[in-house]
């Protein structure tokens, strides 16, 4: 039984591009959950979501970024016109059922932005 | 707002030793408690956890006991290894209820051999 995959594992852009990142996760698994985090610092909460549902979102910066968990294929993670301040390694979780809460996580991706 | 605090930050202990772990979080309404492991260059991986009706939990050396009253709950590492060397984060359920974790800033644990 594959764990959460997530791709790439290390993503370098320029300041100004885009960034596109991607989690596969559990099988079996239809919750999906993005966490980023900072060098030095704990795992900070992005967005919650379900296929083809966006279901809490309160973690997200208002600008720049989102998130889609398609009905087929991985959850996206995108984000546009990267600044230096988004370098960090961004993690996905996954579980079977919201009130279950267990969360299993994929490897992440670290993203430099020069 | 959801806060977790975790200490201590660093933790260096002689092979065999015991470790522990202490956190606290703010949201009474917060009703599962996860411990993670993570690894250099790893994802953070699942070692324990607990909920709210239970007080302690174990599994082979390790333990995590909750207080709901004083909302603390700790980490314990009985015998500790070499390998047990990581960085270890504590994290609460959010209280909007939808599975979201808050996590706490993390221990870095030092198994001397």
């Amino acid at each position: 039984n594959a764990g959460v995959m997530q791709n790439p594992r290390h993503l370098v852009r320029r300041r100004g591009q885009e960034a596109r990142l991607r989690c596969s996760p559990m099988k079996g698994h239809s919750h999906v959950y993005w966490y980023r985090q900072l060098p030095e610092e704990g795992l900070k909460f992005m967005v919650y979501l379900q296929k083809e549902n966006i279901i809490d979102e309160s973690g997200m910066p208002k600008e720049r970024f989102s998130a889609e968990f398609p009905k087929e294929g991985p959850s996206i993670l995108r984000i546009q016109q990267v600044v230096r301040g988004d370098s960090a390694a961004y993690f996905c979780a996954s579980s079977g059922q919201k009130y279950q809460e267990t969360q299993y996580f994929g490897p992440g991706t670290r993203l430099l932005v020069l | 707002g959801e806060n977790v605090e975790q200490h201590p930050s660093t933790l260096s202990v002689q092979e065999g030793d015991s470790a522990v772990i202490k956190c606290t979080y703010s949201d009474s309404a917060s009703n599962y408690f996860p411990w993670y492991k993570q690894e250099l260059g790893k994802g953070p991986q699942l070692i324990i956890d607990i909920r709210s009706n239970v007080g302690e939990k174990k599994d082979q050396r390790i333990a995590v006991t909750l207080n709901k009253t004083a909302k603390h709950f700790s980490l314990h590492i009985t015998e500790t290894q070499p390998e047990d060397s990581a960085v270890y984060f504590c994290a609460a359920s959010g209280s909007s209820n939808t599975g979201k974790l808050i996590f706490g800033q993390g221990t870095t644990l030092q198994v001397k051999p």
